[in-house]
C-alpha cells in the first residue's frame, strides 16, 4: 500500500531563510513524488515531481526538492523564504504501476518578517 | 496545463438532503478523481471517475453515499447523499492529462456545510 509521512504539523522560518518541509513515502514499485501548494480557500496547485532522473527537481516559486531513494524521502527546500510562501504544502506519491495519488496529512508553513 | 472548474464553489445543506457537485474539465485530461478534505485534513481519495461506466470507489466510500457519473470525458458529477453534518467538507474534483506520470490538477473545490 502506497503512503505518505509529514513528520511536521508546522514549520516556522523567518524571511529571506533556507526553507525545509520534510516527506518520505512507501510505495511499490518506482516513486512518483510530487508536492502541491494549498492557499487559504483555494484548490491544490501544483508546485513539481519525480518522476525519473535528477534527483534534485525544480519547481514553481522558486521551490525544489530531493529524491532520496535509499531514505524514501522527498523534502521540499527552498533557499531563501518569502512571506507569500505561507500556505499549506502537501506531498504526495503515486505507484509507477497505477493512477492512485495519496495526499500526505499536509505541513503548515508559517514564514514570519 | 489542465483547465477544471467546479459548481457550486460553496453550499449549505440540511441534514438529510443531496447535493450534487459538477466538475467540467478540458480534453487535455484523461483521468477524473474525487477527492474529499475534510476541516483540518489532508486529501482522501473517493474514488476515480470513469467514463461511461460506473467509478472505483475507494475504501470506505459508496455508491450509495456518493454516486458518481462521468457521461463523457470532460464532464463529472459527485452527489454526497443522505447528508449529515459529518459530510461538512471540500470535495474537490482533480484530472491528470495523458500518462499516469503527470500532476493533478485541481479545481477550486466545493466547500459543504451541512447543518
Amino acid at each position: 500500500a502506497q503512503s505518505v509521512a509529514q513528520p511536521e504539523d508546522q514549520v516556522n522560518v523567518a524571511e529571506g531563510n533556507p526553507l525545509t518541509v520534510k516527506c518520505t513515502y512507501s510505495v511499490s514499485g518506482n516513486p512518483y513524488l510530487f508536492w502541491y501548494v494549498q492557499y487559504p480557500n483555494r484548490g491544490l496547485q501544483f508546485l513539481l515531481k519525480y518522476i525519473t532522473g535528477d534527483n534534485l527537481v525544480k519547481g514553481s516559486y522558486g521551490f525544489e526538492a530531493e529524491f532520496n531513494k535509499s531514505q524514501t524521502s522527498f523534502h521540499l527546500k527552498k533557499p531563501s523564504a518569502l512571506v507569500s510562501d505561507s500556505a499549506l504544502y502537501f506531498c504526495a506519491v503515486r505507484g509507477s504501476g497505477g493512477f492512485k495519488t495519496i495526499f500526505g496529512a499536509g505541513t503548515r508553513l508559517f514564514v514570519k518578517a | 496545463s489542465a483547465v477544471i472548474s467546479q459548481k457550486p464553489s460553496r453550499d449549505i445543506c440540511q441534514r438529510g438532503t443531496s447535493l450534487t457537485i459538477q466538475c467540467q474539465v478540458d480534453s487535455q485530461v484523461t483521468m477524473m478523481f474525487w477527492y474529499r478534505q475534510q476541516p483540518g485534513q489532508s486529501l482522501t481519495l473517493i474514488a476515480t471517475a470513469n467514463q461511461g461506466s460506473e467509478a472505483t470507489y475507494e475504501s470506505g466510500f459508496v455508491i450509495d453515499k456518493f454516486p458518481i457519473s462521468r457521461p463523457n470525458l470532460t464532464f463529472s458529477t459527485l452527489t454526497v447523499s443522505n447528508m449529515s453534518p459529518e459530510d461538512s467538507s471540500i470535495y474537490l474534483c482533480s484530472g491528470t492529462e495523458r500518462g499516469n506520470t503527470g500532476e493533478l490538477f485541481f479545481g477550486e473545490g466545493s466547500r459543504l456545510t451541512v447543518l
